[in-house]
């Protein structure tokens, strides 16, 4: 089955610092998706990046890149200089055959700026 | 190109009543999935559907159930409705996966739902 496993409940960055967002997960699948989405106070999942489980090169959007770790099973999420409005809850999740593509997200990280 | 819609954005409602959701997913979008999102489970996966065929389910009682349209919108129903579903229910869709290229999801706004 799959899993994902997010071990920080709750982080603080000064705002322009970078910091990094862990997530680990579990498949026994060879083909898969990660993904990381934000959710803001307002509620809405927001999607922020994409990685491919055969993709050689770490995923980037902007601020965010993901650094991908295949042996390890880790899909960590940096966002650089970090902004006031990146406040919010960040969840990754994943997608593979086996599983019928179904999403499988974790228990979420809640990330609060500081100025 | 207009995103994932979902009505009615805020219920109450009590219990033993029942409810029905609305999403109409972004136009080309041929999955939509359902999710409840509370403080203490986090965002629980409901049920998928693709085609008008539900593709995948979660762990929830018969209570809950769905439906997709031929024009990919979908609902999703709660019957016998209980303090314990008040939630904020979350629609997803994505375009057909294929291959070992992974579609994202977009996900609507939501909607609360307050079971008194």
């Amino acid at each position: 089955a799959q899993k994902i496993t997010q071990t920080q409940p709750g982080m603080f960055v000064q705002e322009k610092e970078a910091v990094t967002l862990d997530c680990t997960y579990d498949t026994s699948d060879q083909s898969y998706g990660l993904f990381w989405y934000k959710q803001p106070s307002s509620g809405e999942m927001i999607f922020l990046i994409y990685q491919g489980s055969y993709d050689e090169q770490n995923a980037t959007e902007g601020r965010y890149s993901l650094n991908f770790q295949k042996a390890r099973k880790s899909a960590n999420l940096v966002i650089s200089a970090s902004q006031l409005g990146d406040s919010a809850m960040y969840f990754c999740a994943m997608r593979g055959p086996n599983t019928g593509n179904q999403f499988y997200f974790g228990t979420g990280t809640s990330l609060t700026v500081i100025p | 190109k207009a995103g994932v819609t979902q009505t009615p954005r805020y219920l109450i409602k009590t219990r033993g009543q029942q409810v029905t959701l609305s999403c109409s997913p972004i136009s080309g979008h041929r999955s939509v999935s359902w999710y409840q999102q509370t403080p203490g489970q986090g965002l629980q996966f409901l049920f998928e559907y693709f085609s008008e065929t539900q593709r995948n389910k979660g762990n929830f009682p018969g209570r809950f159930s769905g439906r997709q349209f031929s024009n990919s919108r979908s609902e999703m129903n709660v019957s016998t409705l209980e303090l314990g579903d008040s939630a904020l229910y979350l629609c997803a869709s994505s375009r057909f996966t294929s291959g070992v290229s992974y579609n994202e999801q977009f996900f609507g706004p939501g909607t609360r739902l307050t079971v008194l």
